[in-house]
C-alpha cells in the first residue's frame, strides 16, 4: 500500500510562533490534500494543491495559512502565526494514482500543540 | 451544499456482537464517492471502503459489509461478530465528482468491550 509520510509527528510552539509542517506524499502524484481535526471532532478540508497550485481552500484556510512544494517532493503547510485554537491533528493526503483524486491515502498526521 | 451525519455518537457493544454504523448524506451532485475511514487510537485514518454513486451493489469484506441506499441517500457500515481491535472512531465521508475535497460526518466512537 502506498505510504504518505508526515513529519513531525508531534509539534509543540508557543502562540505567535510559525510552524512548517511537512509531508512526503506518494511520488509522482500531482493531487495534494491537508486537513485538519481538532480533538475530538470531525476532520475538516484545508487546502487543495494541484500542479503546484492551490486549487481550491476552505474558510479555514485564512492568510494564517500556506501550503508549497518547495524541492518537489515535499509539501508544506505553513502556520505563520499560531493561534491556540490552531491546535490540531493535521493530515495530509494524496490519491491512490497519480492522476487521479479518488481514494485518497492520509499521513499519519501531525499533532500541533499551541501555548 | 454537501453533508454527511452520522447520527450514532458513541456505541458499546460487547465482543462478538454485530453492530451497524448509519451514515446519511446530502448533495445536488449526481456523481459522488463515499468512503468510510476507521481511526484507531493511534490517530491516523485508515481506509476502508470507496463506492461510487452510480454503484449500489452493496459489498462484504471479511466482517465488514457497506449497505448503500442512493433511495434514502444511506450509506451504512455493518461489522459482524465485532472484535475489541473494532474499537476505534469510524468516519463516513463524501468527495464530489471533481475530487476536491472530502466532507467528512462528525465520526461514531465505537467501543467494543470484551
Amino acid at each position: 500500500e502506498p505510504e504518505v509520510t508526515q513529519t513531525p509527528s508531534h509539534q509543540v510552539t508557543q502562540m505567535g510562533q510559525e510552524v512548517i509542517l511537512r509531508c512526503v506524499p506518494i511520488s509522482n502524484h500531482l493531487y495534494f490534500y491537508w486537513y485538519r481535526q481538532i480533538l475530538g471532532q470531525k476532520v475538516e478540508f484545508l487546502v487543495s494543491f494541484y500542479n503546484n497550485e492551490i486549487s481550491e481552500k476552505s474558510e479555514i484556510f485564512d492568510d494564517q495559512f500556506s501550503v508549497e512544494r518547495p524541492d518537489g517532493s515535499n509539501f508544506t503547510l505553513k502556520i505563520r502565526s499560531t493561534k491556540l485554537e490552531d491546535s490540531a491533528m493535521y493530515f495530509c493526503a494524496t490519491p491512490r494514482e497519480a492522476r487521479s483524486y479518488n481514494e485518497q491515502f492520509f499521513g499519519p498526521g501531525t499533532r500541533l500543540t499551541v501555548l | 451544499a454537501q453533508k454527511v451525519t452520522q447520527a450514532q455518537t458513541e456505541i458499546s457493544v460487547v465482543e462478538k456482537e454485530d453492530v451497524t454504523l448509519d451514515c446519511v448524506y446530502e448533495t445536488r451532485d449526481t456523481t459522488y464517492y463515499l468512503f468510510w475511514y476507521k481511526q484507531p487510537p493511534s490517530g491516523e485514518l485508515v481506509f476502508l471502503i470507496r463506492r461510487n454513486s452510480f454503484d449500489e451493489q452493496n459489498e462484504i469484506s471479511g466482517r465488514y459489509s457497506w449497505n448503500f441506499q442512493k433511495s434514502t441517500s444511506s450509506f451504512n457500515f455493518t461489522i459482524t461478530a465485532s472484535q475489541v481491535v473494532d474499537s476505534a472512531v469510524y468516519f463516513c465521508a463524501l468527495l464530489k465528482s471533481d475530487g476536491q475535497n472530502f466532507v467528512f460526518g462528525p465520526g461514531t466512537r465505537l467501543s467494543v468491550l470484551p
